[in-house]
């Protein structure tokens, strides 16, 4: 079954513990996206890479990390986790970056930093 | 700059009755405009997207919107909700001009869809 996979699903975790979120797609998808969702606010996009080794900041990008060593995998990795980054995470692919082509969206990851 | 506004946060309807969620966009360039659902505890999935061709775009589960560009509207519309149509729904928006997967989310509307 094509799909985007996140693990974990919910993660409770302190100030300053460094965490990773990861993302998987089996589409062999070039395009891959992080998104964060905050009530009130929509998803605002973190950071997106157009292909292996290549990765680029979103919107909100401060505060996070991304890499892009397979195709497949795009962790987001959180270095020194603080409150204000308990939100919802969304990862997602698509085929290429044109956006004619449709993002298939992850179950996404509920974060809350004590 | 691009940007979307959803006008309601929360659309009450009943089983049967039509759907209307109202969304405006602002592009300088030809946009292209989607709208996705998140079922509670899902991801995003597509409804249906605008991509230069008919202005009349029929998505999946019997959704469908118009894109006019002399109102910058995409309003999403549905002739008889159901209990499953029950959902947060996002319009999205993104520059054709680029062709790049720069989307740019609405705040949401919730639907509530009673008995």
């Amino acid at each position: 079954e094509a799909q985007v996979t996140q693990n974990p699903r919910y993660l409770i975790t302190v100030t300053g513990k460094k965490l990773t979120v990861t993302c998987s797609q089996n589409m062999n998808h070039e395009y891959m996206s992080w998104y964060r969702q905050d009530p009130g606010l929509g998803l605002r996009q973190i950071y997106y890479s157009m292909n292996v080794e290549v990765t680029d900041k979103g919107d909100v990008p401060e505060g996070y990390k991304v890499s892009r060593k397979e195709k497949r995998n795009f962790p987001l990795i959180l270095e020194s986790p603080s409150p204000n980054q308990t939100s919802l995470y969304f990862c997602a692919s698509s085929l290429q970056d044109r956006v004619t082509y449709e993002q298939y969206f992850g179950p996404g990851t509920r974060l809350t930093v004590t | 700059a691009q940007s979307v506004t959803q006008l309601d946060s929360h659309v009450s309807v009943s089983e049967g009755t039509p759907v209307l969620l109202r969304c405006n966009y602002s592009s300088s360039y030809s946009p292209s405009l989607f709208w996705y659902v998140q079922h509670p505890n899902k991801g995003l999935q597509l409804l249906l997207k605008y991509t230069s061709a008919a202005t009349l775009v029929k998505g999946i589960n019997g959704f469908e919107a118009e894109f006019k560009k002399s109102e910058t509207s995409f309003h999403l519309t549905k002739p008889s909700a159901h209990m499953s149509d029950a959902a947060e729904y996002f319009c999205v928006v993104s520059d054709m001009n680029t062709g790049f997967q720069k989307l740019v989310f609405g705040t949401g509307t919730r639907l509530l869809v009673s008995p």
